[in-house]
């Protein structure tokens, strides 16, 4: 079964500076894996994914994420943060079609001004 | 314009009484899942299913029920045996399990 594990709940950056939300993961199968951007009070908005094709994918908002076989990786980046993007961020994992999407428990992003 | 529709946005209902939250897509998906979103407990899995007149119970199912008679609607009622069901509801679809959800703008439910 897969897992995912978000390191750090909560994560605060200065605005201009660069973002970095971790996300590792455990699947027994190559995976699939998605980030996704939630803003207080709506519903969950897909940022990327990847599906086993190029290894760095870019998102909207100007996120980009890059998965790394041997780390178990795929954490999302933003070269400069801007003050929107301060919201709560899923990673999760599935192991392709027919499988549970499984979330992680989610990081919270500050940007301060 | 495709998307998910949940309603009402807000819910207030009294203890003891059933509850069905509307969920509708018109993304033409298959499969179709609801969430429980408690603050710092991330997203939880009631119901999913993966194709009409067919659901599976996810994490959570006790003191929930679903039905899933045509392919663009899954409501979920949320009955008087749900000890604590005060949370934020959120409705997803995929074309089929295992690939990407989009989800809805969620139902707030607060019982009293």
């Amino acid at each position: 079964a897969q897992s995912v594990t978000q390191l750090g709940s909560h994560v605060s950056v200065s605005e201009g500076a660069l973002v970095l939300l971790r996300c590792n993961y455990s699947s027994s199968v190559p995976p699939y894996l998605f980030w996704y951007v939630q803003y207080p009070n709506q519903g969950l908005q897909l940022l990327l994914k990847y599906t086993s094709a190029a290894t760095l994918v870019k998102g909207i908002n100007g996120f980009e994420a890059e998965f790394k076989k041997s780390e178990t990786s795929f954490h999302l980046t933003k070269p400069s943060a801007h003050m929107s993007d301060a919201a709560e961020y899923f990673c999760a994992v599935s192991e392709g079609s027919g499988s549970r999407l499984t979330f992680g428990e989610g990081t919270q992003l500050t940007v301060n001004p | 314009d495709g998307g998910i529709t949940q309603s009402p946005k807000y819910l207030f209902r009294k203890e003891g009484q059933n509850v069905t939250l509307s969920c509708e897509q018109n993304l033409n998906h298959d499969a179709m899942y609801w969430y429980r979103q408690d603050p710092g407990q991330g997203l939880r899995l009631i119901y999913y299913s993966q194709i009409v007149n067919d659901f599976q119970k996810g994490d959570i199912a006790e003191g929930y029920s679903v039905s899933r008679e045509k392919k663009e609607s899954f409501p979920l009622t949320v009955t008087s045996a749900q000890k604590n069901p005060t949370a934020f509801y959120l409705c997803a679809s995929s074309i089929y399990t295992g690939y990407e959800q989009y989800f809805g703008p969620g139902t707030r439910l607060t019982v009293t």
